[in-house]
């Protein structure tokens, strides 16, 4: 079955940019979305198709895919944004998420 | 404005039964393919199950199949979970999600969540 594979865990300053990876075999060959899960929350997605931000989702969230890796970046991170992110993509019928990543804003 | 609110969680023994609905509104939506994804304690997202916009079971994750039916009534905009032979690996918040793109073929992502249902499975 297919697998994504994402860092347990991501620090990043306030002001500074995180950078979080998702990586499976040929992911760059589909679409990767983003989540966003705040403690005690539903999910909330922030990228799809790679690298489109729904409407309400700031501009410094950003993201790429190519290869096996898909990135998503956060510019001058703020301490709101700290939460769990998982990256997600299709594998034929069946939808795969990541293990996710605590984003932690110190 | 879209809402999806699920409902039916509930503490159930091991090998019992329960199901579980999502009411949704602000949406067509027989239009779109719905899904189950859970959230064991402290852990991360797991896909569960999916159905198209015309019906059709799309999958179920292995850790569920053929145990978990998935249905939906487009008539009461309703989507469904049965969850049979449950056992405490179960245990989960449960939410449903509904796909992005009306009447796409499976590749879209979920853009609306509900606030999840509790599932506790213990003796």
């Amino acid at each position: 079955s297919y697998e994504l594979t994402q860092p347990p865990s991501v620090s990043v300053s306030p002001g500074q940019t995180a950078s979080i990876t998702c990586s499976g075999e040929k992911l760059g060959n589909k679409y990767a979305s983003w989540y966003q899960q705040k403690s005690g929350q539903s999910p909330v997605m922030v990228i799809y198709q790679d690298n489109k931000r729904p409407s309400g989702i700031p501009a410094r969230f950003s993201a790429s895919n190519s290869g096996n890796i898909a990135t998503l970046t956060i510019s001058g991170t703020q301490a709101v944004d700290e939460a769990d992110y998982y990256c997600q993509a299709w594998d034929t019928s069946f939808v795969v998420f990541g293990g996710g990543t605590k984003l932690t804003v110190l | 404005e879209v809402e999806l609110v699920e409902s039916g969680g509930d503490l159930v023994q091991p090998g019992r039964a329960l199901r579980l609905s999502c009411a949704a509104s602000g949406f067509t939506f027989d239009d779109y393919a719905m899904h189950w994804v859970r959230q064991s304690p402290g852990k991360g997202l797991e896909w569960v199950a999916g159905i198209r916009w015309f019906g059709a079971t799309m999958g179920y994750a292995d850790s569920v199949k053929g145990r978990f039916t998935i249905s939906r009534d487009d008539a009461k905009s309703s989507l469904f979970l049965q969850m049979d032979s449950l056992s405490p690996a179960d245990t989960a918040i449960y939410y449903c999600a509904r796909e992005m793109l009306a009447r796409s073929a499976p590749a879209s992502p979920f853009d609306y969540w509900g606030q999840g249902t509790l599932v506790t499975v213990s003796p």
